[in-house]
């Protein structure tokens, strides 16, 4: 158990349709990923929450946004869904940006999301 | 810009034989260099990591990966797989940009030890 947490487990949805993943991140960590895991693209960075800010993006779909909230849980929220949006989504934390070090990437156990 | 390019998509084995898994990046910056490890229905752990000074690192569970600057190459080695290392290995290297590390994942390597 990584200590991070992510809800739904499953999530089955239609086309056209908005839906939001939740993560907690592990007690004490402030930054939050969120990474998409299919068969097509692999494993792709989304983005990078720090603390409540945004810090970096990658290959996210304007379709879809994220948000870091005060108690530091993230809701990743994806909109106007298309069956290739059908995927693993990931959450990991860390406890800080680390520039000078790295810290490493705790990983919830995802949210598998199937767009009908 | 930078690649990760994990060259078998699937590595059979027999319980007890050595293993290698082959990963080459590109990179114009110097990056820092992961292994990962999946299992089933789970997240990804992280095995290993290369950040600076020694270029062999080592595992808790008897995995080794030797980064090479001059082949850009990390691959991750065993000399004596168990069946409980079937799992899906994920190469990675991240740099820091603007605060933040980007991290580029290889398309993974599905580990298959076999009785």
């Amino acid at each position: 158990d990584s200590g991070v947490t992510q809800t739904p487990k499953h999530l089955i949805t239609a086309t056209g349709q908005r839906v939001t993943l939740r993560c907690s991140p592990r007690s004490g960590d402030l930054s939050v990923y969120w990474y998409q895991q299919s068969l097509d693209q692999g494993l792709q960075f989304l983005i990078h929450y720090y603390n409540g800010e945004e810090r970096a993006k990658g290959n996210i779909l304007e379709r879809f946004s994220a948000q870091q909230f005060p108690d530091l849980h993230s809701e990743l929220n994806l909109s106007s869904l298309e069956l290739g949006d059908s995927a693993l989504y990931f959450c990991a934390s860390s406890a800080s940006i680390a520039v000078i070090s790295y810290n490493e990437q705790f990983f919830g156990p995802g949210t598998r999301l199937t767009v009908l | 810009a930078q690649s990760v390019t994990q060259l078998d998509s699937q590595v059979p084995v027999f319980e007890e034989a050595p293993v290698e898994l082959r990963c080459n990046y590109s990179s114009s910056v110097s990056v820092y260099l992961f292994w990962y490890v999946q299992y089933p229905n789970q997240g990804l752990q992280l095995l290993l990591k290369y950040l600076s000074g020694s270029t062999l690192v080592k595992s808790i569970n008897g995995f080794e990966a030797e980064f090479n600057k001059s082949q850009t190459s990390f691959h991750l080695r065993k000399p004596s797989v168990h069946i409980s290392d079937t799992a899906e290995y994920f190469c990675a290297v991240s740099r820091a940009s603007g605060g933040s590390y980007i991290p580029t994942f290889g398309r993974g390597t599905s580990l298959i030890v076999h009785p």
